[in-house]
């Protein structure tokens, strides 16, 4: 069925490190690709998306490219801070009737 | 307009009891969905409304559960005789009627069942 994979966590990384979580979705049509982050004690927020093949999606210097050929939706960051840790899921919706379906969420820890 | 609203934030009931949620959604979105989070998982996809009509639901929505949303605004989410594994925390979304363009969520209704 219609399912995305992403990168199991923890992640801990070093401030000003790069940052790359891994997403993969299954190839049904032409989806919708979302990124959605969840601080600590605080609700889902949508981070970025992208609509069609080749977009790329970017907000608060994070950025991730639709790449139809591979399936996949990888984050990126070139320099985290400490306050982006946080859990990030990456989702999936195959149309605009249909329901979003989210990974099982990454947790992202930053080391001063 | 405030975004999303979940009442309450925190619920404790014993085993059996009914629960309801309350889900505010934005108030020019048409659409809302319910979902439920356990610990260190992602969003499970429950039910959704387009205005007061339930068009999808998840085989995870046992009989026990049951949503509303009779005038196309606020809707409510019940779970009659509560057990220990439903324990989780209810999220309420909503969105315009091109609904891949992505959610808004409220910060959800924590149910422990004890």
């Amino acid at each position: 069925g219609d399912s995305v994979t992403q990168m199991e966590g923890p992640v801990t990384l070093s401030e000003e490190a790069f940052l790359t979580i891994n997403c993969t979705y299954t190839a049904t049509g032409y989806p919708s690709l979302f990124w959605y982050v969840q601080y600590p004690g605080e609700g889902l927020q949508l981070l970025l998306k992208a609509t069609k093949a080749d977009d790329k999606g970017s907000n608060k210097g994070f950025e991730a490219t639709y790449r139809k050929e591979t399936t996949s939706f990888h984050l990126e960051k070139g320099s985290v801070q400490v306050s982006d840790s946080a859990v990030y899921f990456c989702a999936v919706s195959y149309s605009s009737a249909s329901k979003i379906i989210f990974g099982s969420g990454t947790r992202l820890s930053i080391r001063p | 307009d405030t975004g999303v609203s979940q009442d309450p934030r925190h619920k404790i009931t014993k085993r059996g009891q009914n629960v309801t949620f309350r889900c505010d959604p934005i108030s020019e979105h048409n659409r809302l969905y319910w979902y439920r989070q356990t610990l260190g998982q992602g969003p499970e996809f429950l039910t959704y409304f387009q205005n007061e009509a339930q068009l999808e639901k998840s085989r995870l929505l046992s009989d026990r559960f049951s949503a509303e949303r009779p005038k196309g605004s606020f809707s409510t989410l019940e779970i009659q005789r509560t057990e220990q594994g439903d324990s989780a925390m209810y999220l309420c979304a909503s969105s315009g009627v091109t609904g891949n363009y992505g959610y808004t969520f409220g910060s959800g209704t924590r149910l422990t069942v004890v």
